[in-house]
């Protein structure tokens, strides 16, 4: 298998645009995680879906952050608009109903 | 406290032993994990240990665990170069998603 896999790895993009960071989870992975690492905060859990359903959404910072995950192999994780302070790495995960979360290599963010 | 801990910075001379300390918050953590994070990359899951044993042994690498005092430990033995880079313990506190400390940097002197 691939392992999970992120696109774009590097974003760069002004204040006010749109971002849609993407993710493959790994085939047959029932759970789907959302992550943004940055130098001041660490690694914080943004959401996760089971199943393609969202089942936690509480570190989802704000309104300009929305995540789906239309079928079991596709999630997109969007931030409408920008602003620099949303500059990180984020990584999405996936787990097989287990507590083993294998990580993609994360999409590095910079809002100018 | 409410915070998975670590202590930010390790060094340590090739050849010796690293050991990287963490502790963590929920007695409820079923597993208890260590990943490592090279530079631009991921995080890798290096081990992990169940919360009914106290020790695990995988090649180079020990975990130790306390569960009284919430402690976790990952020693590395015969430290390499190849060795640098962020270890991150984690929880699950019972539930799927994890809980991540803020991870140490070793970093190995040739």
């Amino acid at each position: 298998d691939a392992g999970v896999i992120q696109s774009p790895r590097h974003e760069v993009t002004e204040m006010g645009q749109e971002v849609t960071l993407r993710c493959k989870p790994i085939s047959g992975h029932d759970y789907l995680f959302w992550y943004r690492q940055t130098m001041m905060r660490g690694l914080e859990l943004l959401i996760y879906f089971n199943n393609n359903v969202p089942i936690d959404d509480s570190g989802m910072p704000e309104d300009r952050f929305s995540a789906k995950m239309p079928n079991a192999s596709f999630s997109t994780l969007k931030i409408q608009p920008s602003e620099p302070r949303d500059s990180a790495v984020y990584f999405c995960a996936s787990s097989q109903s287990s507590y083993e979360q294998y990580f993609g290599p994360g999409t590095r963010l910079t809002v100018t | 406290g409410e915070d998975v801990e670590q202590s930010l910075f390790l060094s340590v001379r090739e050849g010796d032993s690293s050991v990287i300390n963490c502790t963590y918050t929920d007695s409820s953590s079923t597993y208890l994990y260590w990943y490592k994070q090279e530079p631009g990359a991921g995080l890798q899951l290096l081990t992990y240990i169940f919360s009914n044993m106290d020790m695990k042994q995988d090649q180079r690498l020990t975990v130790l665990l306390n569960k009284k005092d919430k402690h976790l430990s990952l020693r590395i033995a015969d430290t390499q170069t190849g060795d640098s880079a962020i270890y991150f313990c984690a929880e699950n506190k019972g539930a799927n998603n994890l809980f991540f400390g803020t991870g140490t940097r070793l970093t190995v002197i040739p």
